[in-house]
């Protein structure tokens, strides 16, 4: 299996401008998660879905973050308009639960480093 | 918040000695789980602990928990320059909730090994 696929690795671009962050889950994962990574915050979860519908959304900083999972094997977080302060790096991870063995285990992407100047 | 916190913040050792990371947390837990990352790229399971386990190993790696203290901690022994990373513990879930998969990350040890 090829992992947690995020596209793109790094993006740079200028304050206002929409940023959409991509993400493929390992195939057969029911669970797909967004978070993302600063020195000052640490990692934060974003939003996750169970079996594409969103479960939790209260980490999503305001507004103008948007996540989707349209299908199971495609993931977006969309910020519009993107600001200095969301530069960070976004890791997409993803698991899957099996009913009473299941191990909790997430598998990480590499990640997008975003930077809005 | 069931942030751990894990110590020493920074961590720096030879080659062959052993390292040790702590974590604590601060709710009841179902497990607890220890990542790294290398710079530059995502996290990487190593290890779970249950709630009701005490101790576990997994090759180099050996984790305890304290559940009386809300603590856990992860040894490294015999330490390889391929160790040096950043190390996180992560919970998620009470006890019996059904918040499955909802990690909360300490701010992670950073373990610098010299060859």
């Amino acid at each position: 299996d090829a992992g947690v696929i995020q596209s793109p690795r790094h993006e740079v671009t200028e304050m206002g401008q929409e940023v959409t962050l991509r993400c493929k889950p390992i195939s057969g994962h029911d669970y797909l998660f967004w978070y993302r990574q600063t020195m000052m915050r640490g990692l934060e979860l974003l939003i996750y879905f169970n079996n594409n519908v969103p479960i939790d959304d209260s980490g999503m900083p305001e507004d103008r973050f948007s996540a989707k999972m349209p299908n199971a094997s495609f993931s977006t977080l969309k910020i519009q308009p993107s600001e200095p302060r969301d530069s960070a790096v976004y890791f997409c991870a993803s698991s899957l639960y099996l009913q009473g063995i299941h191990t909790g285990e997430l598998f990480f992407g590499e990640g997008s480093r975003l930077t809005v100047l | 918040s069931q942030q751990g916190e894990e110590d020493p913040q920074a961590l720096s050792i030879q080659e062959g000695e052993n390292a040790t990371m702590n974590c604590s947390y601060k709710t009841s837990i179902n497990n607890l789980q220890w990542y790294r990352q290398n710079s530059g790229r995502g996290l990487v399971h190593l290890i779970l602990i249950r709630s009701n386990e005490r101790e576990k190993h997994s090759g180099r790696l050996r984790v305890t928990l304290d559940t009386s203290k809300k603590s856990s901690s992860l040894l490294i022994t015999a330490s390889r320059a391929a160790d040096t990373a950043s190390y996180f513990c992560a919970t998620g879930g009470n006890a019996g909730g059904t918040s499955y998969g909802k990690l909360t990350f300490g701010q992670g040890t950073i373990l610098t090994v010299h060859p």
